[in-house]
């Protein structure tokens, strides 16, 4: 079955300090991999996307992400952490070949940036 | 703000009975996504609709239905409601098809009694 893990529920990290917000995958065939960020009481945000190409992509609000094929991983990183980087971060994955509009979502990790 | 809007903001009705939710997307999107959000099944991809045309079914219920009209505005449509429907509805609209990136509406929190 094709699925994507965020295996933390939750990640504290001190302001100032990096983050990563960890993501695997399972599916068939290449992915197509998003971030998006859910602030309290608003819908999803979108952050950055790999499509091809080269494996470290950037995003919006100084967040990048690596993906590794070998590790099927698409972890989420910033270098350093602000507390308004505080929110609920989802990984989804659309499968090489999959219908369209047809992502998988993560279950989400909660991301609390202390001062 | 996304240039998604979504109608009602928040919706309380009771068991057996029929909803809908709008959706307006973003100017010149022609895709809309419809997405249910609940703490125990996370968000879950329920049907996509590309210039009038369904696209793809998720896991969306036989009580549910949506159709995007003509002018690329979309309704989900609940019925015979259950109390395990109440959750978090949340449109988004794109470009095209799914490798374009999602601008998601507010929501529509669904409280069924």
């Amino acid at each position: 079955a094709q699925s994507v893990a965020q295996p933390e529920d939750q990640v504290n990290v001190a302001e100032g300090n990096p983050l990563t917000v960890k993501c695997t995958y399972s599916v068939s065939g290449n992915p197509y991999l998003f971030w998006y960020v859910q602030y309290p009481n608003r819908g999803l945000q979108f952050l950055l996307k790999y499509i091809t190409g080269d494996n470290l992509v950037k995003g919006s609000y100084g967040f990048e992400a690596e993906f590794n094929k070998s590790q099927t991983s698409f972890h989420l990183k910033k270098p350093s952490a602000l507390v308004s980087d505080s929110a609920l971060y989802f990984c989804a994955v659309r499968p090489y070949g999959g219908s369209q509009g047809n992502l998988i979502f993560g279950k989400g990790t909660k991301l609390s940036v202390k001062p | 703000d996304s240039g998604v809007t979504q109608t009602p903001k928040h919706l309380i009705t009771a068991t057996g009975q029929r909803v809908t939710l709008r959706c307006s997307p973003r100017s010149g999107d022609l895709s809309v996504y419809w997405y249910q959000q609940s703490l125990d099944q996370g968000l879950q991809f329920l049907i996509h609709y590309y210039n009038g045309e369904e696209r793809a079914k998720g896991n969306i219920l036989e009580r549910f239905s949506a159709q995007q009209f003509p002018d690329l505005h979309s309704e989900l449509n609940l019925s015979s409601l259950e109390l395990g429907d109440s959750a978090l509805y949340f449109c988004a609209s794109s470009v095209g098809g799914s490798l374009y990136e999602q601008y998601f509406g507010p929501g529509t929190r669904l409280t069924v009694t």
